[in-house]
């Protein structure tokens, strides 16, 4: 059973512009999570979403959003990049979504440098 | 909201044993979890408890006393491999949240 793939794993970007990210969870999982960690922060909460609905959000900007599709694939979207946002982007799966008990799942990460 | 505590790093010598602590507070509780997580790599699910009392798997248990919103990890017999960061995660209210994690350093 394939685990949860993050697309692309290595990407800089200059201040100003957008990134997408991707991630496809594991079969069968409904909900995906994100998060951003930083050396600082640890893993911070960004949002999840469940049968193409937000279900959360953590207190991040509005310049972060995301979607799901039908298939429960999701993208998270950063808009107007600043230096901060350098981070690893991780995507997380579950059957039933993370705040229910479920385990979550990562993929491999997404790791993003603004310069 | 959430809030989860743990220290930020801990040393331990090869074959020894080391227990994480982990303190939480929060508004919703559907578990709590450990993971593990490499230098460079994505977290690993190691454990779950969501009831009272000590879950035991091979080397590594997790106790959890849902009362007072405390766990811990205990690592046995421990192994240069086991050098990592290991994340108190709580789960409740439509998420998962992350302690800061603890930095794990095995010495020979």
């Amino acid at each position: 059973k394939a685990g949860v793939t993050q697309t692309p794993r290595y990407l800089i970007k200059t201040r100003g512009q957008q990134v997408t990210l991707s991630c496809s969870p594991i079969s069968g999982h409904r909900s995906v999570s994100w998060y951003q960690q930083t050396p600082g922060q640890g893993l911070q909460f960004l949002f999840e979403y469940f049968s193409e609905t937000q279900r959360n959000k953590g207190n991040f900007p509005g310049r972060f959003s995301g979607r799901q599709f039908s298939n429960s694939r999701s993208e998270m979207n950063v808009s107007t990049l600043e230096l901060g946002d350098s981070a690893l982007y991780l995507c997380a799966s579950s059957l039933q979504g993370a705040g229910s008990g479920n385990t979550i799942y990562f993929g491999e990460g997404s790791w993003l440098t603004v310069v | 909201g959430q809030n989860i505590d743990q220290p930020t790093e801990m040393t331990a010598t090869e074959g020894a044993i080391v227990q994480i602590n982990c303190t939480y507070q929060t508004s919703g509780f559907n578990g709590l979890f450990w993971y593990q997580q490499h230098a460079g790599e994505a977290p690993t699910f190691l454990s779950y408890n969501v009831l009272d009392g000590l879950e035991e798997k091979g080397r590594f248990s997790s106790f959890l006393s849902r009362s007072k919103g405390y766990s811990y990890l205990l690592l046995k017999e421990l192994q240069m491999k086991d050098s990592a960061s290991y994340l108190c995660a709580v789960s409740g209210n439509n998420d998962m949240r992350f302690g800061a994690g603890t930095r794990l350093t095995v010495k020979p």
